[in-house]
């Protein structure tokens, strides 16, 4: 079974809109976090955002927010304000087994933002 | 702000022919990975280097790649007799500790294996 699972091969969005990429994952260990990293057609991998599985609150860095759903195990990237940069893939990966287990990052198959001016 | 860098960034090789490809992770940070990114696909984990010595190893990390942290400074991957499906970007990543938020990734080495 996929540990990541990001449905939208591809997304558009009007600059300065608001665009919602979707993350589901699946694990059973209690401990995990979330990353959500972009990838420019340049091709490095740029740190967003990420979510450990016991924070409370929904993390943000800036224009990033993740909509982090527990129970449905979602994790979500928000990105508000869309600027014409921001078009590139974005990858939402997993690390489970925070207090001592595995340090592999688990990356889902990645979304095609295009931001349209 | 410091960044991991990896060299070449590009490298083209024949089939068979063995390969290093180069990382400098950020100064203090302890612990190394690498991952590959086959064209168009997802990032998919490699290895994981700690004090000296593997910690984590994927299936595909098989007998043909090797990892070394030859000085104080470097962070090598080889791969012995490569093939045609090696054929991908390789990208290093470090972080000070296995506990941390993030690995910081270097800008990747995209190998041509023809």
């Amino acid at each position: 079974a996929q540990k990541i699972t990001q449905t939208q091969p591809g997304m558009f969005v009007q600059e300065k809109e608001a665009v919602t990429l979707d993350c589901t994952y699946d694990t059973s260990d209690p401990s995990y976090g979330l990353f959500w990293y972009k990838q420019p057609s340049s091709g490095e991998m740029i740190f967003l955002i990420y979510q450990g599985s016991y924070d409370q609150q929904n993390a943000t860095e800036g224009r990033y927010s993740l909509n982090f759903q527990k129970a449905r195990k979602s994790a979500n990237l928000v990105i508000s304000a869309s600027q014409l940069g921001d078009s590139a893939m974005y990858f939402c990966a997993m690390r489970e087994g925070l207090q001592g287990g595995s340090e592999k990052l688990v990356f889902g198959k990645g979304t095609k933002l295009t931001v349209n001016p | 702000e410091p960044e991991v860098t990896q060299t070449p960034s590009h490298q083209v090789t024949q089939m068979g022919q063995e390969v290093i490809l180069r990382c400098v992770p950020i100064s203090n940070h302890l612990y190394f990975y690498w991952y590959r990114q086959i064209l168009g696909q997802k990032v998919e984990f490699l290895v994981s280097f700690y004090n000296n010595e593997i910690s984590e190893k994927s299936e595909i990390f098989d007998d043909q790649f090797s990892v070394e942290r030859p000085d104080g400074s470097n962070f090598t991957l080889k791969i012995r007799s490569t093939k045609l499906e090696d054929s991908a970007m390789y990208f290093c990543a470090s972080t000070y500790r296995a506990v941390s938020y993030e690995q910081y990734f270097g800008p990747g080495t995209r190998l041509t294996v023809t």
